[in-house]
């Protein structure tokens, strides 16, 4: 069976703070996906980045940084110089792959950012 | 630019009472996906379509039924509402096609109670 833990709760920063937001999972998938979603005080999932089981090259896109290690079974999501906006629920989760089938996300229980100023 | 469409955002319901959640999605997508959010537990799926015409349990089925009316909607319903269904209830969608780790876009949300 597949899981997703987010061990870290809540996590507080002070504006222009780095802060790292950890994903561990767990399948017995050679080849899955794994996603990040951030859910803001209003409620919606916003899409943030999805990654294949394939590729192992960390991602960049501006402020945000993705460190994903099949070594350890990790997807760690870093913000850069955090800002207020960035305070919001983040959702790591997990997805087995088969050609055609509906995508069944697994998701950890979120993290919660507060960004401070 | 709406993708992604559920009805009612907000609904309070007495226990036993039926209703039905409506979804529907104008990105011509082949799978559909109900999940509920509560406090600590992440989403956790309750039914899905991967094709029209076709739907699957998910992890947390009991209590729900659902309509796979045509490609573009999907629909949730609650047939007589207890209070352990209370939750954030979200729609989503894909095109799986040719693997399943195509992005899933979610509805904005529907909260429910059940009183």
């Amino acid at each position: 069976a597949q899981k997703v833990t987010q061990a870290q709760t809540e996590i507080s920063v002070v504006e222009k703070e780095d802060v790292t937001l950890d994903c561990v999972y767990e399948t017995r998938d050679t080849t899955y996906y794994l996603f990040w979603y951030k859910q803001p005080p209003s409620g919606e999932l916003v899409f943030l980045i999805r990654r294949n089981s394939f590729d192992e090259q960390n991602e960049i896109s501006g402020r945000y940084s993705w460190n994903f290690q099949k070594s350890t079974s990790s997807f760690n999501f870093t913000i850069t110089a955090s800002q207020v906006v960035d305070s919001a629920v983040y959702f790591c989760a997990l997805s087995e792959s088969a050609v055609g089938t509906a995508s069944k996300l697994t998701f950890g229980t979120g993290t919660r950012l507060q960004v401070t100023l | 630019n709406a993708g992604v469409t559920q009805t009612p955002k907000f609904q309070v319901l007495k226990t036993g009472q039926s209703m039905t959640l409506q979804c529907a999605q104008d990105m011509n997508h082949n799978s559909m996906y109900w999940y509920r959010q509560d406090p600590g537990m992440g989403l956790r799926l309750i039914y899905y379509s991967a094709s029209e015409g076709t739907t699957d349990k998910g992890e947390v089925p009991n209590g729900y039924n659902v309509s796979r009316l045509n490609k573009r909607e999907f629909s949730l319903r609650l047939e007589s509402a207890a209070p352990s269904q209370t939750s954030v209830y979200f729609c989503a969608s894909n095109n799986p096609f040719p693997s399943s780790g195509n992005t899933i876009y979610f509805g904005e949300g529907s909260w429910l109670t059940v009183v």
